[in-house]
């Protein structure tokens, strides 16, 4: 069946590091992939989206990249602030309109 | 700027109490979801409504309802509820499908 696998968490970084939080997926068909950010105390907001092979996805600084040879769509930011920790959320949706979200990946950016 | 509100942040009940738990939107959205977030198991969803008086079940309908009579509020029912059912919820709107577009802060609810 179709899933999202992300990487364990929690994450610590220093500020202005390089970030990446891993993310696979299985899945039949041409899925669209995402990563939400869940803010401490907040419900999530979807944070970007690709919906088709080698497009990239971006916002605030962040990018993903559907990578359909690999089944991979892994999150990245060159300079992590450190309003920028938070849980972030993988998911994917199926040509069927099924919603499948990984587990989440906790970051914590230190001064 | 859009709203999905839920009507408490933090509630407490006992075993066995009926719950309810309220989310209204101001978007006109068709979709509405509930979800159940704990630690290590991400996001599942309970039930989702595709528009006024339908539903239809989740992942892990087991021990709870829905009720949507009005297309701006989306309500979970906890019929008699359990200790296994301590967890946060989350309401999110779609205005197309079941891409959950936007999430209410949540109800951390705690049965004793």
């Amino acid at each position: 069946g179709n899933s999202v696998t992300q990487m364990e968490g929690p994450v610590t970084l220093s500020e202005e590091a390089f970030l990446t939080i891993n993310c696979t997926y299985t899945a039949t068909g041409y899925p669209s992939l995402f990563w939400y950010v869940q803010y401490p105390g907040e419900g999530l907001q979807l944070l970007l989206k690709a919906t088709k092979a080698d497009d990239k996805g971006s916002n605030k600084g962040f990018e993903a990249t559907y990578r359909k040879e690999t089944t991979s769509f892994h999150l990245e930011k060159g300079s992590v602030q450190v309003s920028d920790s938070a849980v972030y959320f993988c998911a994917l949706s199926d040509s069927g309109n099924q919603f499948y979200f990984g587990t989440g990946t906790s970051l914590t950016v230190i001064p | 700027d859009v709203k999905v509100t839920q009507s408490s942040r933090y509630l407490v009940k006992r075993t066995g109490e009926k719950v309810f738990l309220e989310c209204v939107q101001d978007m006109d959205h068709e979709n509405m979801f509930w979800y159940r977030q704990d630690p290590g198991l991400g996001l599942r969803l309970i039930y989702f409504s595709y528009d006024v008086k339908m539903k239809e079940k989740g992942d892990i309908p087991e021990g709870y309802s829905v009720s949507r009579e009005k297309k701006e509020r989306f309500s979970l029912i906890l019929e008699s509820a359990s200790t296994n059912q301590t967890s946060m919820y989350l309401c999110a709107t779609a205005d197309r499908g079941r891409q959950p577009q936007h999430f209410g802060d949540g109800t951390r609810l705690s049965i004793l």
